[in-house]
């Protein structure tokens, strides 16, 4: 079945840096979503992408929909503390009505004030 | 607008016993998504329910089923509990057609002792 491929597994970086952090598929998708996940919480959506080559910001955050389809990157700009979390992208498709979501295994991203 | 609630937050099994988990979808939304998230992976798909019918199934056995009712609430029901089926169960609810933002609650954490 369809695999997501998400690296770094883990950031540990300075306050106030940047942070870049990607995802590649082996087959393409339709959307790309990148959620954010507190410990205990579910996960919440940041950016959902829905063209190729697509570059969508919020706030902070950026994130752009590969030419091929097939990847996807986040970036965090001027990280705050309360960035920290786990970060997962997301791909689905559509046939039909359905269109379940495939995870990739998560960023755990560490800030150091 | 209410978000998506589940209920419980917490509960803690015995092998072999069956338990129902409760999603209330966000306002206006009639496409119910399950997911399993397992202690350091992304959350996997079980299955989805749009206008109260099953619309996409997971790689999950038959003692995973669900139900979604009129006003799109949805449960999740699960037979004979195995160890492995310890997780964090999510729900996710969306508009359903080619409009992909799902939106998750905060999760069922499932203990099987």
């Amino acid at each position: 079945g369809q695999q997501l491929n998400q690296s770094p597994q883990s950031m540990f970086i300075q306050e106030g840096e940047d942070v870049s952090m990607n995802c590649t598929s082996s087959s393409i998708f339709n959307t790309w979503l990148w959620y954010k996940q507190d410990p205990g919480e579910g996960p919440v959506l940041l950016i959902a992408l829905y063209k190729a080559g697509e570059l969508t910001s919020n706030g902070r955050l950026t994130a752009q929909f590969g030419i091929t389809r097939k990847d996807s990157f986040l970036n965090i700009s001027a990280s705050i503390p309360s960035d920290v979390g786990i970060y997962f992208c997301a791909g689905q498709n559509y046939g039909g009505s359905q269109g379940n979501l495939i995870f990739g295994k998560g960023t755990k991203l560490s800030v150091k004030p | 607008e209410t978000g998506v609630t589940q209920s419980p937050t917490h509960l803690i099994k015995t092998r072999g016993q069956q338990v129902t988990l409760r999603c209330s979808s966000q306002s206006g939304h009639n496409t119910v998504s399950w997911y399993q998230q397992a202690l350091g992976q992304g959350p996997q798909f079980i299955f989805q329910y749009y206008r109260e019918e099953e619309n996409g199934r997971g790689n999950f056995p038959p003692r995973f089923s669900g139900l979604q009712f009129p006003n799109y609430s949805s449960e999740l029901n699960v037979n004979a509990l195995e160890l492995d089926d310890s997780a964090l169960y999510l729900c996710a609810s969306s508009l359903g057609g080619e409009l992909a933002e799902a939106f998750f609650g905060q999760g069922t954490r499932l203990t099987v002792v």
